[in-house]
């Protein structure tokens, strides 16, 4: 099923500190996975993704972890800046017939960043 | 990457009145566009997904009579929020894709947020 929050988790860390933001899916079928950014009035974007074949991807300064076992992503930004502060989104989809379905979005995480 | 332009970026109405909110891929053809919809402090809730020349696909709970969707050409889909009401305030967000979800090839717009009283 969907997950749809009704009250946003929020994280703080301090700058300079590593962030973890963590994302539990639901679909045991959904094989690729994206994490957003969403500053406050603005769209989502594009962080990084990864497939079910993998279990870890790095991009610049961010890393997502993928356990399959226990339907949990994760997503590491290293050395956190205050331009980091921001909504996180993950988001979940599956393949049907080659083709890749709608994305499925997680209930978000506030990131704050103290300087 | 890709840049999808959404018009206007907040609207006020009255209640009863219609909106039209535009979403345009500028550098590349959007063969679908999705619309979601996202209320303060909660998730993007899909709301429909649309073909260029073909008829939206509505999410489930979704009133395809109220909310008007249409992609007639490649760079352009408009969604019109028809008889508004204030419980259709929220913040509506278009997403568009040349070749298919994957590896970032979905590019959000900046959303667009509406305000009936």
């Amino acid at each position: 099923g969907e997950s749809v929050g009704l009250h946003l988790p929020t994280l703080s860390v301090q700058e300079g500190d590593n962030s973890i933001i963590n994302c539990a899916y639901s679909n045991s079928a959904s094989d690729y996975f994206i994490w957003y950014k969403q500053e406050s009035g603005k769209g989502p974007q594009f962080i990084i993704d990864i497939r079910s074949n993998m279990d870890k991807r790095q991009g610049q300064r961010v890393t997502v972890l993928l356990n399959k076992t226990v339907k949990h992503l994760s997503l590491q930004i290293a050395a956190t800046q205050p331009g980091d502060s921001a909504v996180y989104f993950c988001a979940e989809s599956v393949t049907y017939g080659g083709s890749q379905g709608n994305l499925i979005f997680g209930k978000g995480t506030k990131l704050s960043v103290k300087p | 990457g890709a840049v999808v332009s959404q018009h206007p970026s907040w609207v006020i109405c009255k209640s009863g009145t219609s909106v039209k909110i535009e979403c345009r891929s500028l550098d590349f053809q959007a063969t679908t566009m999705f619309w979601y919809r996202q209320f303060p402090k909660q998730s993007l809730m899909l709301m429909a997904t649309s073909n260029e020349g073909s008829k939206a696909t509505y999410e489930q709970g979704v009133e395809k009579d109220k909310f008007l969707i249409n992609h007639a050409s490649l760079t352009l889909s408009t969604l019109t929020v028809t008889s508004a009401h204030p419980e259709d305030s929220s913040f509506y967000i278009c997403s568009a894709s040349a070749r298919g979800i994957a590896a970032g090839e979905l590019f959000f717009g900046e959303g667009s947020r509406l305000t009936v009283l």
